[in-house]
């Protein structure tokens, strides 16, 4: 299976700040990384796929990119509403696996 | 407007069964392939099964292969996991959503999840 690791586990911010999660893959997976977020007691939204395509509704400030083992999503301005827990998920093989997911906190 | 609306968790006992509805509508369900992904207490996402548009195809994790099926029912726009030999380690939220196929790779949208919880 493949591992996805992704960095911080944690992360304090300030509203305005530019954050960026980090997910790494245990071996190469091209451009199929997909990238969640969760809110405390709702279910995982979808923010990108392929890498650094926006879903549709997701703000622009919502931004990744990478390709083969090593991927990015970045917050430019972080927003109230952006305070929740980020997953990045591999799709280039079965079973698809997840990063242990970062938790993103208000400072 | 998409909507899944997953059914039939509780508390069920070690060893017991429980069957996972998934009510699919907004959407032409026979035409995308559908997983289960579930999430235990505080824990992170685990995906646990897939099964293509027609059911041809179908994808487990090794933690609940050979304990637990998934299947479909196109014309009642429906996705079943039928659970069995319960653990504790498979007390989860259980969320249905489609995708993982070669025209949408990812998970997209979810329901909004029923909690199973194995204990005696």
């Amino acid at each position: 299976d493949i591992q996805m690791t992704q960095s911080p586990s944690s992360l304090s911010a300030s509203v305005g700040d530019r954050v960026t999660i980090t997910c790494r893959a245990s071996q190469s997976i091209s451009s199929y990384l997909n990238w969640y977020q969760q809110k405390p007691g709702k279910a995982p939204k979808l923010l990108i796929y392929a890498a650094s395509s926006l879903q549709s509704g997701v703000p622009s400030r919502f931004s990744g990119s990478g390709s083969g083992t090593d991927f990015t999503l970045t917050i430019s301005s972080l927003q109230p509403e952006d305070f929740a827990t980020y997953y990045c998920q591999q799709s280039y093989s079965t079973p698809p696996t997840f990063g242990q997911g970062t938790r993103l906190e208000i400072k | 407007e998409v909507q899944l609306v997953e059914s039939g968790g509780g508390l069920v006992q070690p060893g017991g069964s429980l069957r996972l509805s998934c009510a699919a509508s907004g959407f032409t369900f026979s035409s995308y392939s559908m997983n289960w992904v579930r999430q235990a207490p505080g824990k992170g996402l685990e995906w646990v099964s897939y099964i293509s548009s027609s059911s041809s195809t179908i994808y487990y994790a090794d933690s609940v292969k050979g304990r637990f099926t998934i299947s479909r029912d196109n014309a009642k726009n429906s996705l079943y996991l039928q659970m069995n030999s319960l653990r504790a380690e498979d007390t989860a939220v259980y969320y249905c959503a489609p995708g993982y196929s070669s025209s949408s790779d990812w998970f997209d949208p979810w329901g909004q999840g029923t909690l199973v919880t194995v204990s005696s």
